[in-house]
């Protein structure tokens, strides 16, 4: 169990148009996700925790309306690139865990970004 | 600045072999867990230690936890090809969020 999935697993697209990432927990009902961004050889920088239903929170220096977050329910969470650039182009991984504060997070397979 | 912190950055072994990476971190845990991920995939759990424990096994795993030093390794017995892959430590405080170290690079030679 705690299957966490996200789709697409890669996507490349021209600068300037928006690329939305979904992530999904596929066998519990995940309170809690978060989204990670990794570059290459790296270590995953926590972007933004979204709780169902409320306003995601976003980490120190990740800008909220360039990376649209929205947690409309406990298996669904999107993670929108607006307007992406070349410099947007990363791994994004996302994580659940089944309730706020949990010690456990379930990671998606993550999805790699190339924006051109 | 980063709480958990790896070394060595990269390690590189003969399938058989023992391997060693460390954890440093900086403030109080409530658990300190270690992860793996193979090159552009997710990561895979693999040991959670809480606070109160000193060592914990899981098959050719042993993670260790010295909260006095804030410091915990996680050696990889009889190692093999396959566990070639970046390990990462991650730190726990008590329902904050997680803090990834900058992990070490494993490289296993057949």
């Amino acid at each position: 169990g705690a299957v966490v999935s996200q789709h697409p697993s890669w996507v490349i697209c021209k600068s300037g148009t928006s690329v939305k990432i979904e992530c999904r927990s596929l066998d519990f009902q995940a309170t809690t996700m978060f989204w990670y961004r990794q570059f290459p050889k790296q270590s995953l920088m926590l972007m933004a925790t979204s709780n169902e239903g409320s306003k995601a929170t976003y980490e120190q220096g990740v800008e909220k309306d360039k990376f649209l977050i929205n947690h409309a329910s406990l298996t669904l969470s999107t993670l929108t690139v607006t307007s992406a650039h070349p410099e947007d182009s990363s791994f994004y991984i996302c994580s659940a865990s089944r309730a706020s504060g949990q010690e456990t997070q379930y990671f998606g397979p993550g999805t790699r970004l190339l924006v051109l | 600045s980063q709480q958990g912190e790896e070394d060595p950055q990269a390690l590189s072994i003969q399938e058989g072999e023992n391997a060693t990476m460390n954890c440093s971190y900086k403030t109080s845990i409530n658990n300190l867990q270690w992860y793996r991920q193979n090159s552009g995939r997710g990561l895979v759990h693999l040991i959670l230690i809480r606070s109160n424990e000193r060592e914990k096994h899981s098959g050719r795993l042993r993670v260790t936890l010295d909260t006095s030093k804030k410091s915990s390794s996680l050696l990889i017995t009889a190692s093999r090809a396959a566990d070639t892959a970046s390990y990462f430590c991650a730190t726990n405080n008590y329902g904050q969020n997680f803090v990834f170290g900058p992990g070490t690079r494993l490289s296993v030679l057949p």
